[in-house]
């Protein structure tokens, strides 16, 4: 039972336009959501982040958005670069009262390319 | 430079030995964790630890063993019940911040491939 779904395996776009990477959830006790970067042959980096109290966060050029009625949010990246190209995996998290962190839930997984 | 530590990034081992993969973390991080990615996959939970002398397993646990006796330490011990032991593992460790979520930050990761 998959918590944690994107549904596009790959993605390619134009230098500078806008990348869109979209996330499904269906646990409905998910509070918190991320977004990881992740290059071949290296750990995930941390990206961007949302609480379930918001619809929206921003940082430089990466936005997500979070819908909670239809359990779904989305990462936008612009304009997209080169360098963004890598692999990219949202993650949600259930708050524990009593626990010193968050385990993750990832997703499968959305490949980008950025086009020169 | 605080951070995580995996090592080795690249092991080989034969069918029916078991391996231990190593992580230590100096970020002063309670909660370790394990995933292990799989080609065209995500990252699925193997065992995670809230606190030292404490785990608890993952999603996919079976064919694993670990062990938390000092908070900068959580290896991972790969058995030979483990199915299909190749794979890229990640190690992570994360801080419950004053507003009671947290981020996880991952090490380099170590690639185990049985022969």
């Amino acid at each position: 039972d998959q918590q944690v779904k994107q549904n596009s395996p790959s993605l390619s776009v134009q230098e500078g336009r806008i990348s869109i990477l979209n996330c499904d959830y269906t646990n409905s006790m998910f509070d918190y959501f991320l977004w990881y970067k992740k290059y071949p042959a290296e750990g995930p980096t941390f990206l961007i982040s949302i609480s379930s109290i918001k619809d929206k966060n921003e940082d430089g050029r990466f936005t997500v958005f979070l819908n909670k009625s239809a359990k779904h949010l989305s990462l936008h990246i612009v304009p997209s670069q080169p360098g963004d190209s890598a692999v990219y995996f949202c993650a949600a998290s259930a708050r524990e009262i009593k626990a010193a962190g968050n385990k993750l839930t990832f997703g499968g997984g959305t490949r980008v390319l950025v086009k020169p | 430079d605080g951070g995580i530590t995996q090592s080795p990034k690249y092991l080989f081992r034969k069918e029916g030995q078991n391996v231990t993969l190593s992580c230590e973390q100096n970020l002063n991080h309670d909660a370790m964790y394990w995933y292990r990615q799989d080609p065209g996959q995500g990252l699925r939970l193997i065992y995670y630890s809230q606190i030292v002398n404490d785990f608890q397993k993952g999603d996919i646990a079976e064919g694993y063993s670990v062990s938390r006796e000092k908070k900068e330490s959580f290896p991972l011990t790969v058995t030979s019940a483990q199915k299909n032991p190749t794979a890229f593992y990640l190690c992570a460790s994360s801080i419950r911040g004053r507003t009671g979520v947290t981020e996880a930050f991952f090490g380099q990761g170590t690639r185990l491939t049985v022969v």
